[in-house]
This record gives C-alpha cells, structure tokens and sequence, in this order.
C-alpha cells in the first residue's frame, strides 16, 4: 500500500470546519483513500473512503484532487468529541489487506 | 444495527495464565479481523477469519496465540501461559468484503484491554 504523510497535530475551535490533509503522492490507480479515527481508549471508527470522486456522508466529507495525489478530510462543524487521532490509509481497491496505521493527525477540538 | 461487540472490555491476569477473548462481528460479515494496539503504538495484524476458508495466521506473534470462529460468526482469541509482553488492547474488526469484492471496510469492537501481571 502507498505511503501516507498527514501533520502531527491540528487544532480546530468547536463549531469550524476541521479540515485534515493527507498527502499519498505514490498511489495507484487501484488504490483507495481511506480514513479510520481513533479516539482515546477506544476501538477505531471508520470515518470514510474514496477511490477518485468526492465523497460525502453524515461524518464527513473526502475531497481527492484530480491527481488523486493528496486529500482533504473535512469534518463541516467539529464538536468537542471529534478530538482524536486521525489516520488516512491508502489501501488496495480489492481482496482483502489487513490496516496499517501511520502516526495519524491528532486533532484537538477546543471550545 | 448493532456494531462489534467485544468481551471482556478488561481482563487482568498474571503470568503464566491462559484468557481468551470473544469477539460478536457485525450481523452478516463474513470476514473477521484480530488486532493488537500496544500503548501509543499502531494496529498490530494476529489473524483474519474469511467464510469457510482456511484463517491468514501469519500474524500470530508466537504459538501460544490461537483462534477460532465458530460458525462463521464469533471468534474467541486465546492465549496461553500469558507473558507482561502481551498486555495490549485486543482489537476485533469484521466487514462485508473478504476476498474479490471490491475495497474492504473494516468495522472496530471497542476492544479488550489485557494486562498481564
């Protein structure tokens, strides 16, 4: 799977857009942007993914540039229970693979 | 609908002693994942459960770690003669896709934390 590169840490204030970046410069064409959270003491909770269009649900949106070469998780009003780790993963579009988390964003919610 | 369900949330055990670890997947899920997460650490793979076909154990960190699932559903991890290095959260996940589906979207149980004495 490509390698991802995300910032260490962002703060957002309640009641913004949170907007994360992630930068997946070697991704292939199969590959798709996933994004997993992790928030302190509890079990990872999938967020959302994309293979080439811009995807939205109730958590999240996931815009992916045209070159699919970097993408923007947005969280539209963040909430004081948004502050966790947030992972960006590139994984293959088919069969199984099991998840492999980097370093993540730690996002910091503040009132 | 219901997610991962995981039991116990915490288990304490000393030394030498075995556990096993029981994980309820998603209502239809026919594939099966165990991860560790060792304090400030990533996921760790153990093993993957798909249908009826034979479980990816190449993640197993040593032959006192097994797993089952009984018919295709619950998936019980056991360790044997528990060492302090196997204090971690215990992670299971299950998703729709297995094998030649498409993307696989794994769903998360709270986890178990073990510590061993």
């Amino acid at each position: 799977d490509a390698k991802t590169t995300q910032p260490t840490s962002m703060d957002c204030a309640e009641g913004r857009a949170a907007n994360l970046p992630c930068n997946h410069s070697t991704i292939s064409g199969n590959e798709y942007v996933y994004w997993y959270r992790q928030i302190h003491s509890q079990g990872p909770q999938y967020i959302i993914h994309g293979l080439k269009n811009n995807e939205t649900n109730e958590m999240a949106s996931l815009i992916i540039t045209e070159d699919r070469k970097s993408s923007t998780l947005i969280l539209p009003h963040a909430t004081l229970r948004d502050t966790a780790v947030y992972y960006c993963i590139v994984r293959v579009a088919s069969g199984y693979s099991t998840l492999t988390f980097g370093k993540g964003t730690m996002l910091l919610v503040s009132p | 609908g219901a997610g991962v369900s995981q039991s116990p949330s915490n288990k304490v055990t000393e030394k030498g002693k075995d556990v096993e670890l029981r994980c309820d997947p998603i209502s239809g899920h026919t594939a099966l994942y165990w991860y560790r997460q060792s304090l400030g650490q990533g996921l760790e793979f153990l093993i993957y459960f798909q249908g009826n076909s034979a479980p990816d154990k190449s993640g197993l960190p040593s032959d006192r770690f097994s797993a089952e699932r009984t018919g295709g559903s619950v998936s019980t991890l056991t360790i044997q003669r528990t060492q302090q290095e196997d204090s971690a959260v215990y992670l299971c996940a299950s998703s729709l896709v297995g094998i030649g589906g498409g993307a696989d979207t794994q769903y998360f149980g709270p986890g178990t934390r073990l510590t061993v004495l």
